[in-house]
Parts: structure tokens; sequence; C-alpha cells
């Protein structure tokens, strides 16, 4: 199975400050015959479901602000918050759809400073 | 508008079963797989099992192998998930998600309890 490793696993950031989330998986996650990263980053409020941000490590979702970004290849990835907002206060999570299980990481925890 | 809608989650006694539907409405059901994806309270998602859009293809955690089975009706454009020999560390809130590699559609979960 592929572990993902988040980092850190909690984080405070002040208002329009950047916010950076690190995500490592145990194997490489590039697809060599299409060259894409088959990991996702999802957004968790609170009492709510996940709701998708980013895939293929670096499209945003459709409706989603331009702060938010990917980046990243084969085994190291960021998500990253270019100006927190208040609303982006949530737990983080990234995935891996490479292979079943198609394995999340821990989760960090985003809040404001 | 896309919808997923849970339904079936209980109180149930360790040892127990139970079974989980999810009702999808908004899109062509028969396009896509489906997953479940667990919940347990204050703790981080756990994918469970997977299911492809012909049923060709399923997947499980090897914490549910032998116990859940996935299973969907594409007419009926729902999705289930029966649960035998439930544990206490099954407690979770359950959610059903469609995928086309990435998972981009969630339901609002089911509380599923394993307690005595």
């Amino acid at each position: 199975d592929i572990v993902m490793t988040q980092s850190p696993d909690s984080l405070a950031v002040s208002l329009g400050e950047r916010a950076t989330i690190n995500c490592k998986s145990s194997q490489s996650v590039l697809y060599n015959s299409n060259n894409k990263n088959y990991l996702a980053w999802y957004q968790q409020k609170a009492g709510q479901p996940p709701n998708l941000l980013i895939y293929w490590a670096s499209t945003r979702e459709s409706g989603v602000p331009d702060r938010f970004s990917g980046s990243g290849s084969g085994t190291d990835f960021t998500l990253t918050i270019s100006s927190l907002q208040a609303e982006d206060v949530a737990v983080y999570y990234c995935q891996q759809y490479y292979s079943p299980p198609h394995t999340f990481g821990q989760g960090t925890k985003l809040e404001i400073k | 508008e896309v919808h997923l809608v849970e339904s079936g989650g209980a109180l149930v006694q360790p040892g127990g079963s139970l079974r989980l539907s999810c009702t999808a409405s908004g899109f062509t059901f028969s396009n896509y797989s489906m997953n479940w994806v667990r919940q347990a309270p204050g703790k981080g998602l756990e994918w469970v099992s997977y299911i492809s859009s012909s049923s060709s293809s399923i997947y499980y955690a090897d914490s549910v192998k032998g116990r859940f089975t996935i299973s969907r009706d594409n007419a009926q454009n729902s999705l289930y998930l029966q649960m035998n020999s439930l544990r206490a560390e099954d407690t979770a809130v359950y959610y059903c998600a469609r995928s086309q590699y990435y998972y981009n559609a969630w339901g609002q979960g089911t509380l599923v309890t394993v307690s005595s």
C-alpha cells in the first residue's frame, strides 16, 4: 500500500499570509504513460464532508478560488494558499488514486494565528 | 446538481450487521466508479472500498476485507455497503463518493456506531 504522510499536522497562519502544506507518498504516484500525478487535495470544514480542491496534483477544481494551488511530482507535493482567508479554516487531506487502496494523508489542521 | 445521499446508519452491537445505501441523482450514475470512505470520531479519512462503473473491479481496505461487501444497482442509481461482523473500531461516519480517478462528489455521510 502507498503511505501518504502530511506535514505539518497543524498550522496557524495570519490572515492574508501564505499557508503551505506538504504531502509525501511512499512511492511515486506519477504514471509515466500519461505524465500525470495521481494526487488530489481535499478541504474538510467542521461538520461537513470533504470537498475536492485540486486533482492531478495541480489542476484546480471548478469553483475553487485561485489562491489555492498545488505543485509537485513523483513523491513530493505541496498545497499552497497564497493569502489566507477566514473561510479557509479547515482540515486538508492529500490522497493518492494511483492504486487501490486510495490512501489519504493523516490531515493537516489549518487555523488562524 | 449532483446529489449523493447515504442512509442506513444506526447503533448496532458488536458482531452485528448493517447495510448502508447511497442514492445518487443529478448525473449518469452508471458512468462513474463509486467509493466508501469513513471517518471515525475526531479522526482522519479512511478509504474503505471501491467499485467500478460496471462492478467488474472491486477493492477493499485490509481492515474490512472479508467482512464488508460493496455493490451497486445502476438501474436504481444506488450504491450499497453490506457490513458484517461489526467491531467497535468500525464506528464512523461513512461517506459515499463518486470518482473518475479523483473523488469529485461526496455525500453528507451516515453515522454507524458499534457498541453494546
